[in-house]
This record gives C-alpha cells, structure tokens and sequence, in this order.
C-alpha cells in the first residue's frame, strides 16, 4: 500500500509555478521521497528525490518539511509538456524494496 | 542502448493462450522490476530481480504468471493461460543497484490485449 497522500488533481497557468503537496505522516527515518512522473501513454520518468534536505535539479525542486510528514514538488516555470500525473512515492533507503505507487495527482497545465 | 527496452510494444493475444514480455535493462543495472498498469489505474507492482535472482515474488498476480532474469540482463515475463482481465500495460525497470538512494529508469512498456 501506498504510504502517500496527494490531491487527485490539480490545475496550473502555464508560465506559473506549479507547487504539488504530499502527505508522507508515518515516513521512517531511513526512507526516502521520490517524485516520478508519467506523461499519457508513457513509462514513469523520474524527477527527483530527497532524504531530508531541499533538493533541485535542471527538472524540479523537492521541499520537505523540517519534521519530514510532508513535502512538496515544485516545477518552476510550468509549461503545458508537464501535463501528467505526478507520484510521490517514499522508498525505503537498504534492502530491496520497489517503488509503490499511488494514484498520483493529475496536473493540467493550462494555456 | 540508451534507456530501458521493451518488446513487443503491442500484443493482441486470444484468451487461452501464452504470451512472453521481453525487457532488455539499461547495461550494468543489476536491479529489474516489473509492473502492470490497468487501464485508468495506478502501476501495480509485479515482481523484482537483484541480479537473476527474485527476492520479491510477493505482487505476482496469480500461477499464471513467471518471470525469469538470465545472464543479470534480460527478463521475461509469462503469462499462461491469458484471461481478458490479464489485458493492461506491463512496464519493466530498472536501476543501478537496489535501495531507496537510486532511481529507477522505466520503459515503454507493452501493452497487452486479451480478446
């Protein structure tokens, strides 16, 4: 199961950011939070992921809170190729775990 | 290659009938996972590979379903005796080594027909 919480959808102008919150309240200490996206009838691309530290790539930032129950995926400058549905997944640090997704919160980027 | 393979990309099978999904990882990845996507829904986990062994079997869906890993490279999955409700996008994964500090870089996937 999996152990996120994210709005089912979410609505963003294109040229604005796009901020998408996660709820991750019973996150241990050793796991991970990991942002993947999945464009129509394509394989999940990863974003980011982060630990505890605010995180940015060429793709997105990644802010998580001080006590680390939620988090949230900011696109800077979002444009209408960002129309997806975006998953906030936490993982587990050792061991062989997979990802486990949830349902995600689909973004529209509008014009 | 460049990134995560996965053939055929389409595949239309009749009910009863056997079906095997290829996945070609990215070159040095040791860890595999395979997922299936219903349509409308979320990725379901299936079953992961750490070289060619499958420590997690746990999401297989029935007897129906296997999957193999040879030589720490390719993977196939089988599905016998396909139902209707068999019928889904099945993505494969990889990445460098197992553990919540690396990414995962998914394929194309395949998508499934059972009529």
């Amino acid at each position: 199961d999996a152990k996120t919480t994210q709005p089912p959808s979410m609505d963003c102008a294109e040229g604005r950011a796009a901020n998408l919150p996660c709820n991750h309240s019973t996150i241990s200490g050793n796991e991970y939070v990991y942002w993947y996206r999945q464009i129509h009838s394509q394989g999940p691309q990863y974003i980011i992921h982060g630990l505890k530290n605010n995180e940015t790539n060429e793709m997105a930032s990644l802010i998580i809170t001080e006590d680390r129950k939620s988090s949230t995926l900011i696109l800077p400058h979002a444009t209408l190729r960002d129309t997806a549905v975006y998953y906030c997944i936490v993982r587990v640090a050792t061991g062989n775990t997979p990802l486990v997704f949830g349902k995600g919160t689909r973004l529209s980027v509008i014009a | 290659g460049a990134g995560v393979s996965q053939s055929p990309s389409n595949k239309v099978t009749e009910k009863g009938k056997d079906v095997e999904l290829r996945c070609d990882p990215i070159s040095g990845h040791t860890a595999l996972y395979w997922y299936r996507q219903s349509l409308g829904q979320g990725l379901e986990f299936l079953i992961y590979f750490q070289g060619n062994s499958a420590p997690d079997k746990s999401g297989l869906p029935s007897d129906r379903f296997s999957a193999e890993r040879t030589g720490g490279s390719v993977s196939t999955l089988t599905i016998q005796r396909t139902q209707q409700e068999d019928s889904a996008v099945y993505l494969c994964a990889s990445s460098p080594k197992s553990g919540g500090n690396t990414e995962a870089f998914f394929g194309q996937g395949t998508r499934l027909t059972v009529v």
